[in-house]
């Protein structure tokens, strides 16, 4: 069974950092393209960005919101993904969710999500 | 930057046909999928790749597209479906996901 479990979330204060974890299971960490996806209250589904796999070299890809301030890793041998979030404004309070892409039979990558995450609570807040 | 556009809300009575639209200039270019939240619940993927439907989810699901629109197509709405609706795609490049505003669907 494919879980994604996000943890780091809580309170900051303006121009603070957090780091968000997610840990993976249930399928081949290392084959997929992950990505963070985040909601402000009561707002909708707002992409945070996506790192690539080995194959693709670990490249990533961010909104424009957070380029600079945010960067997306992973430890393929944990099974984990991660967010360094600085700079946090009071804006960024958001649930944050990992969330798995789409890969295809034949190998192909989608920019479509199959699995999500529960998602952990950032509240940016003085 | 790139939109996608939806309806703020759609209601429809149970048992009938509830459609959700998306636009977006790249869609002719870019696969299109949908996922239904309920409230306090992650999304759930129910439509990949314009018109696919992901195992488990019921047959009254299904996706279209035309040009720069792809259409959620619920039929015989239950209660159950009540829920926000979000579809998304990517830019022209395929390289920015992004989402539409979402549609709340009411069932009447």
């Amino acid at each position: 069974e494919v879980q994604l479990v996000e943890s780091g979330g809580g309170l900051v204060q303006p121009g603070g950092s957090l780091r968000l974890s997610c840990a993976a299971s249930g399928f081949t960490f290392s084959d997929h393209y992950m990505d963070w996806v985040r909601q402000a209250p009561g707002k909708g589904l707002e992409w945070v960005g996506r790192t690539r796999n080995k194959a693709n070299s670990y490249t990533t890809e961010y909104a424009a919101s957070v380029k600079g301030r945010f960067t997306i890793s992973r430890d393929d041998s944990k099974n984990s993904l991660y967010l360094q979030m600085n700079s946090l404004k009071t804006e960024d309070t958001a649930v944050y969710y990992c969330a798995r892409s789409l890969r295809g039979s034949s190998g192909s990558y989608y920019v479509g999500f199959d699995y999500w995450g529960q998602g952990t609570l950032v509240t940016v807040s003085s | 930057s790139y939109e996608l556009t939806q309806p703020p809300s759609v209601s429809v009575s149970p048992g009938q046909t509830a459609r959700i639209t998306c636009s977006g200039d790249a869609l002719p270019k870019q696969y299109a999928y949908w996922y239904q939240q309920k409230p306090g619940q992650a999304p759930v993927l129910v439509i990949y790749k314009d018109s696919e439907r992901p195992s488990g989810i019921p047959e009254r699901f299904s996706g279209s597209s035309s040009g720069t629109t792809v259409t959620l197509t619920i039929s015989g709405v239950q209660a159950e479906d009540e829920a926000d609706y979000y579809c998304q795609s990517a830019d022209s490049s395929g390289t920015h996901v992004v989402f539409g505003g979402g549609t709340k669907l009411t069932v009447l």
